[in-house]
C-alpha cells in the first residue's frame, strides 16, 4: 500500500465548476499535508497546506483535511481553463525518528477544465 | 527570489556512462530532497538529507545510485551506470525542517539514457 494515494482521474470539469481532488494517507504519524500543483513539463508549486482537521480556505481553493479518516481533499471553485495540470498531494510523517520531516506525494490527478 | 538550482537542466547520455546532478539548496534550507518522476511511477522519493546528513535513501536502487551532500550548498545524485530504465525527470527539493514549512522545487533535471 501506497503511503498517499490519489483517486486516479483524470477529471474533466467544466469552467466555472467546482472541481474535488481527493486523497488518503496511510501513515497515522503524518502531521502536514500539501497540495501542490503541477503543469506539464514544470515543477511542482505550492498551492496550501494543511495540518489542522477542518477547513481552510485560501482564494478558490479549499483544503479539507480529517485525521480520523486519513483523508485529505482539495475544492477548486470555479474552475478555469488555466487550473488545468496534475495536482500531486504530499504528507509528511512528523513523528519524530529517522523519518522526521520526510515528505511522500501520491500519484497525482490530471484535472482538466474545459470551456 | 529564492529557488533551488539544478544542473544540467537537460542530459542525453549512453547505457553505461556515469551521470552526475547536482543541487544547490535554497539558503537556510537544511533539508534536501530527491524525487524522480516518470509517467508510470509518478514522483517517487529517492533520498533525503537533513544537516547534510542521509536519513532515508530507501528508494534508491543501492546498486547504481549514490547521493551525497558534500556541504551544506551542494547535493549530488550520481548514477553509475546508468541504463534506459533511468530516464526520467529528477527533482531536487529543499525545506527548512519539517511540519508545515513549506518544500520548494528545483527546475528539474530531465535525463534520457539511450
Amino acid at each position: 500500500q501506497k503511503e498517499v494515494e490519489q483517486n486516479s482521474g483524470p477529471l474533466s470539469v467544466p469552467e466555472g465548476a467546482i472541481a474535488s481532488l481527493n486523497c488518503t494517507y496511510s501513515d497515522r504519524g503524518s502531521q502536514s499535508f500539501f497540495w501542490y500543483r503541477q503543469y506539464s513539463g514544470k515543477s511542482p508549486e505550492l498551492i496550501m497546506f494543511i495540518y489542522s482537521n477542518g477547513d481552510k480556505e485560501d482564494g478558490r481553493f479549499t483544503a479539507q483535511l480529517n485525521k480520523a479518516s486519513q483523508y485529505v481533499s482539495l475544492l477548486i471553485r470555479d474552475s478555469q481553463p488555466s487550473d488545468s495540470a496534475t495536482y500531486l498531494c504530499a504528507g509528511d510523517t512528523n513523528a519524530g525518528g529517522t523519518s522526521y520531516g520526510k515528505l511522500t506525494f501520491g500519484q497525482g490527478t490530471i484535472l482538466t477544465v474545459h470551456p | 527570489d529564492a529557488r533551488v538550482t539544478q544542473t544540467p537542466r537537460h542530459k542525453v547520455t549512453e547505457m553505461g556512462q556515469e551521470v552526475t546532478m547536482r543541487c544547490q539548496p535554497i539558503l537556510g534550507h537544511n533539508t534536501v530532497f530527491w524525487y524522480r518522476q516518470t509517467m508510470m511511477q509518478g514522483l517517487e522519493l529517492l533520498a533525503y538529507f537533513r544537516n547534510r546528513a542521509p536519513l532515508d535513501d530507501s528508494g534508491m536502487p543501492k546498486d547504481r545510485f549514490s547521493a551525497e551532500m558534500p556541504d551544506a550548498t551542494l547535493a549530488t545524485l550520481k548514477i553509475q551506470p546508468s541504463e534506459p530504465r533511468d530516464s526520467a525527470v529528477y527533482f531536487c527539493a529543499s525545506r527548512r525542517g519539517a511540519g508545515a514549512n513549506v518544500l520548494t522545487f528545483g527546475a528539474g533535471s530531465r535525463l534520457t539514457v539511450l
